[in-house]
């Protein structure tokens, strides 16, 4: 059964720092690995999707590591700031018990400092 | 624009009273579902549908029921409503599952409150 975890479930830094937030999943075998950002009481926000086949994405400041074989993903935040301040979701994408399914890990909960 | 759209944003309602949370995507994807997210618990799946009139439980299907006669809507169903439902709601769309790199879309949640 897959099990997606995110350390740590929360996170407070100062402005401008450079931070990463990390995603770890039991079963190898994803189709896809998305990053969401939430902000308090709102939907899910997609910031990037790495296809099983791919090692990383960009956008922005964002950047987002795959690696599969040791069932880990990253999210790297450049030169943070105020406006980042959000909780991150990870979410595996898999066929499990046959069907597939998004499994999402519980989240980091992000606060820049200004 | 792409967008998932739920319907209505917030409901408070009594135990019992039948109620729909209706869902609705404009990117024709043939994927949907419906997810609750609670405290502590993150985001776990209701139900879900890989097309028109094929749909499947998710991992806390009771006290649900969906239905997907056409594409672009899948509306949930709480026959009697009870307050364990009350909970963040999520309803998303992919054009498929299953296939790599294909990105999921979420709506804007309902916060549904059963008293």
């Amino acid at each position: 059964k897959q099990e997606v975890t995110q350390i740590p479930a929360a996170l407070s830094v100062p402005e401008g720092e450079n931070l990463v937030l990390n995603c770890s999943f039991t079963d190898s075998a994803i189709y896809n690995l998305q990053w969401f950002r939430q902000d308090p009481g709102k939907g899910l926000t997609s910031l990037l999707l790495i296809q099983s086949s791919q090692r990383e994405q960009t956008s922005g400041r964002l950047n987002a590591s795959l690696d599969k074989s040791s069932g880990r993903s990253t999210l790297y935040i450049a030169a943070s700031q105020p406006g980042d301040s959000a909780t991150y979701l990870c979410a595996a994408e898999g066929s499990y018990s046959s069907a597939s399914k998004i499994i999402f890990g519980s989240g980091t909960r992000l606060s820049i400092r200004p | 624009e792409a967008q998932v759209t739920q319907n209505p944003r917030y409901l408070i309602t009594v135990t019992g009273k039948k109620l729909t949370v209706t869902c609705s995507q404009n990117m024709n994807h043939e994927y949907m579902s419906w997810y609750r997210q609670d405290p502590g618990l993150g985001l776990r799946q209701i139900y879900y549908s890989m097309n028109v009139e094929v749909t499947d439980k998710g991992d806390v299907p009771e006290g649900y029921k969906v239905s997907r006669k056409e594409k672009r809507n899948f509306p949930l169903i709480l026959e009697s409503p009870s307050p364990n439902q009350t909970s963040l709601y999520f309803c998303a769309s992919s054009l498929f599952l299953g296939v790599s790199g294909t990105e999921a879309f979420f709506g804007q949640g309902t916060r549904l409150t059963v008293v």
